[in-house]
């Protein structure tokens, strides 16, 4: 089945110890988007690709990276989490003149 | 930029009836409305949409319904089960290149037997 996969499912890491998330996906969509959830709210959006042209939101933090290798894959790398990055990540995908987004399982971050 | 309001933030329901959650948002340039579904611990999943050219959607026990004019538009789920119990989430967007949905606050639904 096409799906969206996220590695880790469960990420744990320490304070100001960088830490990489990964996506990937079998839809061979264009647009790849990061997204930060807290506990009870809504999907914040981090920043997406458009193929590989990179489009950052005016309010992601510094701290917050992202790379696409290629069409499959989207990595996000928090350089220094902070106790305030501990949230749910989530990747998704659409494709070029669509507008339905379809989510990965998430990746739920720990920092101690 | 696009905002949207979703109301109630937690709603109880009985087995059996219906539920209904609504949503207004701001631009009027928005054109594609989706509604997620979340389970705990989950990644958000697509369960229905409507593009501003219809003014209802229907798919089994849900329904998505538009008011252009009004700005708002509701979801609606008929025979209520335990498995529909969950958060979702409305979002509007604009057709683009890419497709930047802008989230409501999100309703806890609760199906009580």
């Amino acid at each position: 089945d096409a799906m969206v996969i996220q590695n880790p499912r469960y990420q744990v890491t320490q304070f100001g110890k960088p830490v990489t998330l990964s996506c990937s996906q079998t839809l061979n969509h264009n647009v790849m988007y990061w997204y930060q959830q807290k506990s009870s709210q809504a999907p914040k959006l981090l920043f997406h690709y458009y193929d590989k042209d990179f489009n950052n939101e005016a309010d992601t933090p510094d701290n917050f990276q992202s790379r696409r290798p290629n069409t499959s894959f989207c990595f996000l790398d928090i350089r220094s989490p902070g106790l305030g990055d501990a949230a749910m990540y989530l990747c998704a995908t659409s494709s070029r003149d669509a507008n339905e987004q379809f989510f990965g399982p998430g990746t739920r971050l720990t920092v101690l | 930029g696009e905002n949207v309001e979703q109301h109630p933030s937690t709603l109880s329901v009985q087995e059996g009836d219906s539920a209904v959650i609504k949503c207004t948002y701001s631009d009027s340039a928005s054109n594609y409305f989706p509604w997620y579904k979340q389970e705990l611990g989950k990644g958000p999943q697509l369960i229905i949409d409507i593009r501003s050219n219809v003014g209802e959607k229907k798919d089994q026990r849900i329904a998505v319904t538009l008011n252009k004019t009004a700005k708002h538009f509701s979801l609606h789920i008929t025979e209520t089960q335990p498995e529909d119990s969950a958060v979702y989430f409305c979002a509007a967007s604009h057709t683009g290149t890419a497709s930047k949905l802008t989230f409501g606050t999100g309703t806890r639904l609760q199906v009580t037997l």
